[in-house]
């Protein structure tokens, strides 16, 4: 029944190893997000995909970055974590852009931890 | 710019009672509107959405919520609460126009708790 998966749910890493966050669909959407989420803080859009085409936020910072190999599946890479990277990632799908009046479904979440 | 208020952080209610969430947006046009809850360490779960039409929008778990443009408010209410409420309420507004129209903009969030 899962629609949003992520893998893993909990990820350490050490500060300034590489690490990939898992995301994967299946409601065959067209659009994937990546929203970034720290303590007691509302989700921060980090980028997201439109089928293929990238769609970066201004103000990501250029540790991030992602690769979607195909529908189904979107990776979040953080090159050179840092301290101020630990934070709870959250994966989300929609069948189109939030301006065409659809909804976006998200998955339950990496929590990163850097040591 | 869009934006969204919530403008209580937290919010304690008694198992049983009556709750209203508070949510104002700053936006143009008709926005569309949403309502997403959050339990600890879990993804988020859309309770509802106002795309247009009614103004009075019915969600699950017993939720609802009204848009009411005059007041730019589209605040979230549930007749009688139940201990499993007790989670993060998130209010956010699609970006419609602007560089990010892939976004929704979130509030701040008002975490509930909900007394025995």
């Amino acid at each position: 029944d899962a629609m949003v998966i992520q893998n893993p749910r909990y990820q350490v890493t050490q500060f300034g190893k590489p690490v990939t966050l898992s995301c994967s669909q299946t409601l065959n959407h067209n659009v994937m997000y990546w929203y970034q989420q720290k303590s007691s803080q509302a989700p921060k859009l980090l980028f997201h995909y439109y089928d293929k085409d990238f769609n970066n936020e201004a103000d990501t910072p250029d540790n991030f970055q992602s690769r979607r190999p195909n529908t189904s599946f979107c990776f979040l890479d953080i090159r050179s974590p840092g301290l101020g990277d630990a934070a709870m990632y959250l994966c989300a799908t929609s069948r189109d852009l939030v301006r065409q009046g659809t909804e976006q479904y998200f998955g339950p979440g990496t929590r990163l931890t850097v040591t | 710019a869009q934006s969204v208020t919530q403008p209580d952080i937290h919010i304690t209610v008694s198992e049983g009672a009556s709750l209203e969430l508070r949510c104002n947006y700053s936006y143009g046009a008709t926005p569309y509107l949403f309502w997403y809850v959050q339990s600890p360490g879990q993804g988020l779960q859309l309770l509802l959405k106002y795309f247009s039409g009614d103004t009075l929008v019915q969600g699950i778990k017993g939720f609802e919520a009204e848009f009411k443009r005059s007041q730019s408010s589209f605040n979230l209410r549930k007749p009688s609460v139940h201990w499993s409420d007790a989670a993060e309420y998130f209010c956010a507004v699609g970006a419609v126009y602007g560089g990010s129209q892939g976004n929704l903009i979130f509030g701040k969030g008002t975490k509930l708790s909900v007394k025995p």
